[in-house]
């Protein structure tokens, strides 16, 4: 399956470490999300991009940063991040045509280690 | 903002028994309601969904029921198959600019050969 891509797959980093989750989705979607799955709780969703803009943030530390260059690519920047941030960052996309928006489709994940 | 419940969170069949899991939602204003199956290290997939215009829909062995009066809606396995273990989710959303889904907290369904 190759309609929305996530690199790296797994990410061990320290503390201090500055990193970047990528996201490309082809598609041809508007819109694409961020998603974190940690173990034992539901899907939580942390960001979404609408025609490249930002239009929810879900009361996620700005230890996270998202970017939205074009409507193909997402990335999410990770800086100073905690042990307890350690989880499956999802990435997804889907069409939106106001008012019906359509299936959310998902990326792998990045499985992200927080020493 | 929207709050989503599922049971149970474990679910035992025997191969070729039915499997039921059912969800509540909060927010009366939801009107799409996707299933996703996430097998073990793979992605959530999409399997089924329903729009609160209608009350029931059908897709081979899976079924899903919405009742918009309770607020609740179900995943119907038949005939189960060891290849539907896995992790189950439901998900509720109301029409937006972008879809923001609210999952529930998932079933793990394990068929026993």
């Amino acid at each position: 399956e190759t309609g929305v891509t996530q690199t790296p797959r797994h990410l061990v980093m320290g503390m201090t470490n500055k990193k970047s989750l990528k996201c490309e989705q082809h598609l041809g979607h508007n819109a694409m999300y961020w998603y974190k799955q940690s173990a034992k709780k539901p899907l939580e969703l942390m960001f979404v991009y609408n025609f490249k803009e930002q239009t929810e943030n879900n009361s996620v530390p700005s230890r996270f940063s998202p970017e939205c260059p074009n409507s193909s690519h997402l990335f999410l920047h990770l800086h100073t991040l905690q042990p307890e941030d350690s989880a499956l960052y999802l990435c997804a996309s889907s069409q939106e045509t106001s008012p019906r928006s359509d299936t959310q489709y998902f990326g792998p994940g990045t499985r992200l280690t927080v020493l | 903002g929207e709050n989503v419940e599922q049971h149970p969170s474990t679910l035992s069949v025997q191969e070729g028994d039915s499997a039921v899991i059912k969800c509540t939602y909060s927010d009366s204003a939801s009107n799409y309601f996707p299933w996703y199956k996430q097998e073990l290290g793979k992605r959530p997939q999409l399997i089924i969904d329903i729009r609160s215009n209608v009350g029931e829909k059908k897709d081979q062995r899976i079924a899903v029921t919405l009742n918009k009066t309770a607020k609740h809606f179900s995943l119907h396995i038949t005939e189960t198959q060891p290849e539907d273990s896995a992790v189950y989710f439901c998900a509720a959303s109301t029409t937006g600019s972008a879809r923001q889904l609210t999952f529930g907290s998932g079933t793990q369904l394990t068929v026993l050969p």
